[in-house]
């Protein structure tokens, strides 16, 4: 089955311990993005990947850290995490041609007490 | 990358077709209007595309005009189960930023 999966999907933790958020895509996609999504706010994209190597800021990036090393996998990594990165993350994937169609995971609920 | 306007929130009724109209008045020439539906705790699912005129498929149809400054997502004969949020985007095919917004709350009433 075509998915983007997510771990853990429930994570509670406190200030400054290091964290990684794990997201991986079975459809060969070549882009791969991370959003946030918090009451009031919507969806706001926090980094994405145009393809492996290559990653880029988007409008949130502030205390997070990606890496692509693999076509697959996408991992969101919080060196120190504070109470206001408490949110509702989701990974996302799309192959990239002539669509804008996006595959998101299921999410992964994050407290940082 | 252009920014789009929709409505906070909708209500309908069960049975009505349902017209969401997005704003998005400094669309590029090559960009596409995505649009995707949220559930709560979930995320979100495409559910149509289109450049220009009209789109349909099993779903819903999107409607864009010449000027392609608007475009409006119908829903035809929505359920209780087509309550949720509801994105419009805008981006070309070399789009890599994604601005979602804040949505348009449906609620379908029985």
């Amino acid at each position: 089955e075509a998915q983007v999966t997510q771990n853990p999907r429930y994570l509670i933790t406190v200030t400054g311990k290091k964290l990684t958020v794990t997201c991986s895509q079975n459809m060969n996609h070549e882009y791969m993005s991370w959003y946030r999504q918090d009451p009031g706010l919507g969806l706001r994209q926090i980094y994405y990947s145009m393809n492996v190597e290559v990653t880029d800021k988007g409008d949130v990036p502030e205390g997070y850290k990606v890496s692509r090393k693999e076509k697959r996998n996408f991992p969101l990594i919080l060196e120190s995490p504070s109470p206001n990165q408490t949110s509702l993350y989701f990974c996302a994937s799309s192959r990239r041609t002539d669509s804008n169609e996006q595959f998101f995971g299921p999410g992964t609920r994050l407290t940082v007490l | 990358l252009a920014k789009t306007t929709q409505p906070i929130s909708m209500d309908s009724y069960e049975g009505q077709e349902v017209n969401i109209t997005c704003s998005h008045n400094n669309i590029a020439t090559n960009d596409y209007i995505t649009w995707y539906q949220q559930f709560p705790s979930q995320g979100p699912r495409f559910i149509i595309q289109g450049y220009k005129t009209k789109v349909t498929n099993e779903v819903a149809s999107l409607f864009i005009p010449a000027d392609r400054k608007s475009s409006t997502l119908s829903l035809p004969r929505v359920s209780l189960s087509d309550t949720a949020v509801y994105y419009c985007l805008s981006g070309g095919p070399g789009t890599y930023k994604y601005i979602f917004g804040t949505g348009t709350r449906l609620k379908v009433l029985a």
